[in-house]
């Protein structure tokens, strides 16, 4: 089963435009992840959040986590056509050593020209 | 330098037969993960190797699934006796850290079906 779940699961958005997507998760974590894939294949790792952790900056992301609600988001500022892909976070669970990653079913992003 | 690597890219087979899927991790990362992508979905776990041993295949979905790491690098993916419901991107990651700040990398994934 899948643990986190995001919102929306679509935005189509004009270049210049931020987008903002949103992920919830169920279990306590020791990180939260955000990655890019583009056309159904390879992901992209974007940025690590760490549980001790409330906002992290890459460039034009910036990622929140709200350990009290066990949500995040990720803001893309100014963006361009390129950021379209399908957004994913990723948590793990503080309970388990495997330290496996559970992903969101996404959000897909489209940035018109 | 080099990424994780995943052969092949793509593979047709036909429903019964046995497949093999290879993933080659960034040189050093001890961890070596497997993930199975479905259509408009997000990648859900198969089976995690630390080092040469597979320490959690808690996702691999039936006995069918069997992978392996021998040397501690390269590892191969085996799915016997192929179903059509087996069809799928196959990603694999690696990471350097065994612990709570575990960024994993990932290869561009298999696509596999099964007709």
């Amino acid at each position: 089963s899948q643990q986190g779940e995001e919102d929306p699961q679509a935005l189509s958005i004009q270049e210049g435009e931020n987008a903002t997507m949103n992920c919830s998760y169920k279990t306590s974590i020791n990180n939260l992840q955000w990655y890019r894939q583009n056309s159904g294949r390879g992901l992209v790792h974007l940025i690590l959040i760490r549980s001790n952790e409330r906002e992290k900056h890459s460039g034009r992301l910036r990622v929140t986590l709200d350990t009290s609600k066990k949500s995040s988001s990720l803001l893309i500022t100014a963006s361009r056509a390129a950021d379209t892909a399908s957004y994913f976070c990723a948590t793990d669970d503080q309970m388990d050593s495997s330290y496996k990653l559970i992903f969101g079913s996404g959000t897909r992003l489209l940035v018109r020209p | 330098g080099a990424g994780v690597s995943q052969t092949p890219s793509n593979k047709v087979t036909e429903k019964g037969k046995y497949v093999e899927l290879r993933c080659d991790p960034i040189s050093g990362h001890t961890a070596l993960y497997w993930y199975r992508q479905s259509l408009g979905q997000g990648p859900e776990f198969l089976i995690y190797f630390q080092g040469t041993g597979a320490a959690d295949d808690s996702g691999l979905p039936n006995d069918r699934f069997f992978a392996v790491r021998p040397e501690g690098s390269v590892s191969t993916l085996k799915i016997q006796r192929t179903e059509r419901g087996d069809s799928a991107v196959y990603l694999c990651a690696s990471s350097q850290r065994t612990d709570s700040y575990n960024e994993q990398f990932f290869g561009p994934g298999t696509r596999l079906t099964v007709l």
